[in-house]
């Protein structure tokens, strides 16, 4: 079993639409949270940060954790075609000395 | 702008020889990671450096060495790559390990 677990697509949308991205995982200890964004042939790029349970909004993104059920979520609200990327989860516990476990990647196309 | 190169963004080697790729930073960052992304897979994590002092995960292949010469660069050496070693590779740094991971654009490996 992973210990990260994202459903890898593709998802495709149209323009405007809201976007759910999802992952699970096993590990109890990760505390903090991270969502990348990747273009393609480009690096990550980090989207949103957070630590332990809770919500967190930029702008039309939002990150949600739910630790007691082991999920996270990214919603992308009024989503556009510059938006279409895969989206990476990622974590590391909190005594990590920086090792992040990605999940795999969920490939989102907005088109217009 | 302060950023995280990689060289070259493409390289092809054969089986079995050899291979060096860069990683230069000018963010002035402590810790210098390298993840292999395999197609479709998840970056993972083969050894980082903290300064001078370098941590390899426990199930990175020996065939992968690095080498630090200064704050700046970092290389990731392939002795001798297999067909399996195609990847992309992507360097990161950060500031300290628990503190944001920026990653540069990658090189994409192809072993013939």
């Amino acid at each position: 079993q992973k210990e990260v677990e994202q459903d890898p697509g593709p998802l495709s949308v149209p323009e405007g639409a809201i976007v759910s991205l999802n992952c699970t995982y096993s590990n109890s200890a990760f505390q903090y949270f991270m969502w990348y964004r990747q273009y393609s042939r480009k690096g990550p790029e980090l989207l949103m940060y957070t630590y332990s349970s809770g919500n967190k909004e930029d702008g039309r993104f939002t990150a949600q954790v739910d630790k007691s059920s082991k999920y996270i979520s990214l919603f992308i609200r009024d989503s556009q075609p510059s938006d279409s990327a895969t989206y990476l989860c990622a974590m590391r516990g909190g005594t990590s000395y920086g090792k992040l476990t990605f999940g795999q990647g969920t490939i989102l196309t907005v088109h217009p | 702008d302060a950023m995280v190169i990689q060289n070259p963004r493409y390289q092809v080697t054969q089986f079995g020889k050899p291979v060096t790729l860069s990683c230069s930073q000018t963010l002035n960052h402590n810790v210098m990671y390298w993840y292999q992304q395999k197609s479709s897979q998840a970056p993972k994590l083969l050894f980082h450096y903290y300064d001078k002092d370098f941590n390899n995960e426990a199930d990175t292949p020996d065939n992968f060495q690095s080498r630090r010469p200064n704050t700046s660069f970092c290389f990731l050496d392939i002795r001798s790559p297999g067909l399996g070693d195609a990847a992309m590779y992507l360097c990161a740094t950060s500031r300290d390990r628990t503190e944001t991971q920026y990653f540069g654009p990658g090189t994409r490996l192809l072993v013939l």
